[in-house]
């Protein structure tokens, strides 16, 4: 079974910051994974798909990269409403989250 | 407008039995595999189960095998999850998700999801 590891568990940063968010898997997925984003109270949302794709939808300040076993989900400029939990995942497995919040 | 509704969570005893149902609406229901993810109170997402477009192929996370069932009916657009020998440890919001489309052994991406429905296991 394929672990996915997220760091950091909580990211503090101010509106207007770039957010850097990492998910690393304990073996090679190529290129497929994917990014949700949760708020509080709602369903996850589809973020990235095959780790660069952006979902139907998305802003243009979110950003996927990476392939093997590391990968990046960058917030070029935080917005208020981007502050949430994010979940790497690979087909029946998901990362613990990374709690994004306002500093 | 694609929308996903659960209903049938509650409280139930543990050792007992509930049925999730999923009504979908907006899309070609048959055309695409289905999910079921769950999450516990205060906790990270869980997979819990899939199902392939025409029902013929499943999948069950390791906690779930042999005590949970899930089906569909494309006729009524309804996708289900029978929970029998129910533990405290399935207290969750369960989430009826709608598959991105061409869901292999290498990769699925769920791209709809529902509100949730809330069960809890407790005596």
């Amino acid at each position: 079974e394929i672990v996915l590891t997220q760091s950091p568990a909580t990211l503090s940063l101010s509106p207007g910051e770039r957010a850097t968010l990492s998910c690393r898997a304990s073996q090679s997925v190529s290129s497929y994974l994917a990014w949700y984003q949760q708020k509080p109270g709602q369903a996850p949302r589809l973020l990235i798909y095959d780790a660069s794709n952006r979902a139907t939808g998305i802003p243009a300040r979110f950003s996927g990269s990476g392939s093997g076993t590391d990968f990046t989900l960058t917030i070029s400029s935080l917005e208020p409403e981007d502050f949430a939990v994010y979940y790497c995942q690979q087909r029946s497995n998901f990362g613990q989250g990374t709690r994004l919040e306002i500093k | 407008e694609v929308q996903l509704v659960e209903s049938g969570g509650g409280l139930v005893q543990p050792g007992g039995s509930l049925r999730l149902s999923c009504s979908a609406s907006g899309f070609t229901f048959s055309s695409y595999a289905m999910h079921w993810v769950r999450q516990a109170p205060g906790k990270g997402l869980e997979y819990v189960s899939a199902i392939s477009s025409n029902g013929g192929s499943t999948y069950y996370a390791d906690s779930v095998k042999g005590r949970f069932t899930i089906s569909r009916d494309n006729s009524k657009n309804t996708l289900y999850l029978q929970m029998s020998s129910l533990r405290a440890e399935d207290t969750a919001v369960y989430y009826c998700v709608k598959d991105r489309g061409y869901c292999s052994s290498t990769s699925c991406y769920m791209d709809v999801w529902g509100k949730g429905t809330t069960v809890t296991v407790s005596s």
